[in-house]
């Protein structure tokens, strides 16, 4: 089956400083999209970035990430987090299985960003 | 746009009790969810359903049942609530496509069994 490790539970960071978030997965099946969820306190996760090409940088407010399919990776990053970056994040992957079409994301078990003036 | 509506937003129920917990979507997506959120364990699959009456179990299926009367509505059902159980169920909704899909969430309900 899939899996999505993420290797820190809790990353603090000083506002202004650089956030990297750790991403790596396994799966047995056709892979075809890799997520970023964010989930602020009381709401409901939402995408932050998708990605299903090979080496290609995808950006969306502030943050980036690249699928390297060679390192089974998908990292996220952001030059200068900001104290509303707090928040839980999620990596996860989507794939295909026996009859073509997705099942649901499995995600990873995620990592608490907190931000400090 | 849509919205995912969860109700109740608190659920309290007592040791062996069943509960049920609703999820509408406006989106008019074909697929819902169920996933279990609990602190330090991510999101984990519970049921999920790609058309009205259909059903598939995910990984964490046991000890629930789910329903999808229409289109538009997902309910699941705790069978029995285990002591001192407490988790976050969130609903989600998509289209359904051989490419990737997005998932939308609702905000959850939040179960605690006494």
């Amino acid at each position: 089956g899939d899996s999505v490790t993420q290797t820190e539970g809790l990353v603090t960071v000083t506002e202004g400083l650089p956030v990297k978030l750790n991403c790596t997965y396994q799966t047995t099946y056709l892979t075809i999209a890799f997520f970023w969820y964010v989930q602020y306190l009381n709401e409901a996760p939402q995408v932050l970035l998708k990605s299903s090409t090979d080496n290609k940088r995808t950006e969306h407010q502030g943050f980036h990430a690249t699928l390297h399919k060679s390192s089974s990776s998908f990292h996220l990053q952001k030059s200068s987090a900001q104290l509303s970056d707090s928040a839980l994040y999620y990596c996860a992957l989507s794939d295909h299985k026996e009859d073509n079409y997705a099942q649901g994301l499995t995600f990873g078990l995620g990592t608490r960003v907190s931000v400090f003036p | 746009g849509g919205i995912i509506t969860q109700t109740p937003k608190f659920l309290i129920g007592q040791e062996g009790q069943k509960l049920t917990l609703k999820c509408q979507q406006n989106f008019n997506h074909d697929t819902m969810y169920w996933y279990r959120q609990d602190s330090g364990k991510g999101l984990r699959l519970i049921y999920y359903s790609i058309t009205e009456n259909d059903l598939q179990k995910g990984d964490l299926s046991e000890g629930y049942d789910a329903s999808r009367e229409k289109k538009s509505s997902f309910s699941l059902t705790v069978t029995s609530a285990q002591k001192n159980e407490m988790a976050v169920f969130l609903c989600a909704s998509s289209i359904r496509t051989a490419s990737a899909e997005t998932l939308y969430f609702g905000s959850g309900t939040r179960l605690t069994v006494l």
